[in-house]
């Protein structure tokens, strides 16, 4: 088992673009999570998903949007880049009641 | 909402020192996960508390939820360079697991092993 991929590893975007980071896992988990890491203030939940076509806005949802058509894939995307969205982005997934299991993580830069 | 602090921030001991992590809640702790992360990798889960006074062990690594439930505290017993990582904690603010699994961590404590 793979567990908990992310794609890409790192990226590079200029303020004004766009794009969309890929979380999957084969664990067949119903719930799925994106979280963005900044120094100091740990992980932070940006949105979530608790099955296959369902989201919900976490913590600090604004300037991201998440859908989930397959219940192995949960994608996050930006839609127009802001300096402010420079993080690490890590997604995880769980079985109800459970411990998460993370992926290695997204290093985004915003120029 | 609930809030947890991690203290201390950071840490640095020799190897074969005992060490403790404290992570503290605002509000009662429902569910209590550590975690364990290595410079630019995803965090690896280590272990979960759910009832007060309940403690869980995994090879050198103790963790412990106090009665009150308000307070958690990760105990590394004669530490060695393997355990040098960063230390999470994060809580499931509500009773019988309705939150979804939405976590909300502490800012996490950096730890150093010297050998």
């Amino acid at each position: 088992n793979a567990g908990v991929t992310q794609t890409p590893k790192f990226r590079v975007l200029k303020t004004g673009q766009s794009m969309t980071l890929l979380c999957a896992q084969d664990m067949n988990h119903e719930y799925m999570y994106w979280y963005r890491q900044d120094p100091g203030m740990g992980l932070r939940l940006i949105h979530y998903s608790v099955g296959e076509g369902t989201t919900a806005k976490g913590e600090v949802p604004d300037g991201y949007n998440v859908s989930r058509l397959k219940k192995q894939n949960f994608l996050l995307g930006l839609e127009s880049a802001a300096p402010s969205q420079t993080s690490v982005y890590f997604c995880a997934s769980s079985y109800p009641h459970y411990e998460q299991y993370f992926g290695p993580g997204t290093r985004l830069t915003v120029t | 909402s609930q809030e947890l602090e991690q203290s201390p921030q950071s840490l640095i001991v020799q190897e074969g020192k005992n060490l403790t992590i404290n992570c503290t809640s605002s509000k009662t702790l429902y569910g209590l996960y550590w975690y364990k992360q290595k410079y630019g990798e995803g965090l690896i889960f280590l272990m979960m508390l759910q009832k007060g006074g309940e403690e869980k062990s995994h090879e050198k690594i103790t963790a412990k939820l106090d009665e009150k439930k308000q307070q958690s505290s990760l105990h590394i017993t004669a530490s060695q360079p393997s355990h040098a990582g960063i230390y999470l904690c994060g809580a499931d603010p509500t009773a019988g697991g309705t939150s979804y699994g939405k976590l909300t961590f502490g800012q996490g404590t950096i730890l150093t092993v010297h050998p």
